[in-house]
């Protein structure tokens, strides 16, 4: 089973800067099948990224990925409000889906 | 657009069978594109990928849960369901039903919490 560790746990920002968000995959993650999911607090996650860096259908350009291999990185250029969420990376391999366990991104 | 609405009790008694249903609409559960699956998030932590199915019927689950899940699909109905057996507090959590493609997740049920409690 591939393990995927996020980091940091915990990031506080204020609205304009900039985030960078780790997925570390415990093997080999084809780029494929790497995925950011957004969620809010009493929402389902929301697609942001797949294929490691193609933006999902209405997700603004502030929002970006990147990386290959074992590691894997969520850019948002400049926060706005509504970014103040929980990010997950996933990834799918031989049949199976896994999950990070998140990076909570809280305003500063 | 397409939506997916899960259904069933909100409480299921220690060793009992958890069962939920969810409903497509907007779309055909039979499209060759796609898998339906289900997903889980205990309060408060991460989430879960429990298994997945094929309008064929042709399943897949997550190992650690394999020996108590069975997922089953009603093409008829537009609707797939999970069954989880012999529950324990530790299956407390929101079950999401979901579509996936390719390996992504792109669209998801608004959820339902499903507590394990005598």
């Amino acid at each position: 089973e591939i393990v995927l560790t996020q980091s940091p746990g915990t990031l506080s920002l204020s609205p304009g800067e900039r985030a960078t968000l780790s997925c570390r995959a415990s093997q080999s993650v084809s780029s494929s099948y790497l995925a950011w999911y957004q969620q809010k607090p009493g929402q389902a996650p929301r697609l942001l990224i797949y294929g490691a860096s193609s933006r999902a259908t209405g997700i603004p350009d502030r929002f970006s990925g990147s990386g290959s291999g074992t590691d894997f990185t969520l850019t948002i250029s400049r926060l706005e409000p509504e970014d103040f969420a929980v990010y997950y990376c996933q990834q799918y391999g031989s049949s199976q889906y896994t999950f990070g366990q998140g990076t909570k991104l809280e305003i500063k | 657009q397409l939506q997916l609405q899960e259904s069933g009790p909100g409480l299921v008694k220690p060793s009992e069978t958890l069962s939920l249903t969810c409903t497509v609409s907007g779309g055909s559960i039979s499209s060759s594109s796609y898998y339906w699956g289900w997903i889980r998030q205990p309060p408060g932590k991460g989430l879960e990928w429990i298994g997945s199915i094929y309008y064929s019927g042709s399943t897949y689950y997550n190992p650690s849960l394999k020996s108590r899940v069975t997922i089953s699909v009603d093409t008829s109905k537009n609707q797939f369901s999970l069954k989880l057996s012999s529950v324990t507090a530790a299956d407390t959590a929101v079950y999401y039903c979901a579509r996936q493609a390719a390996g992504i997740v792109d669209y998801w049920g608004q959820g339902t919490l499903v507590t394990v409690s005598s």
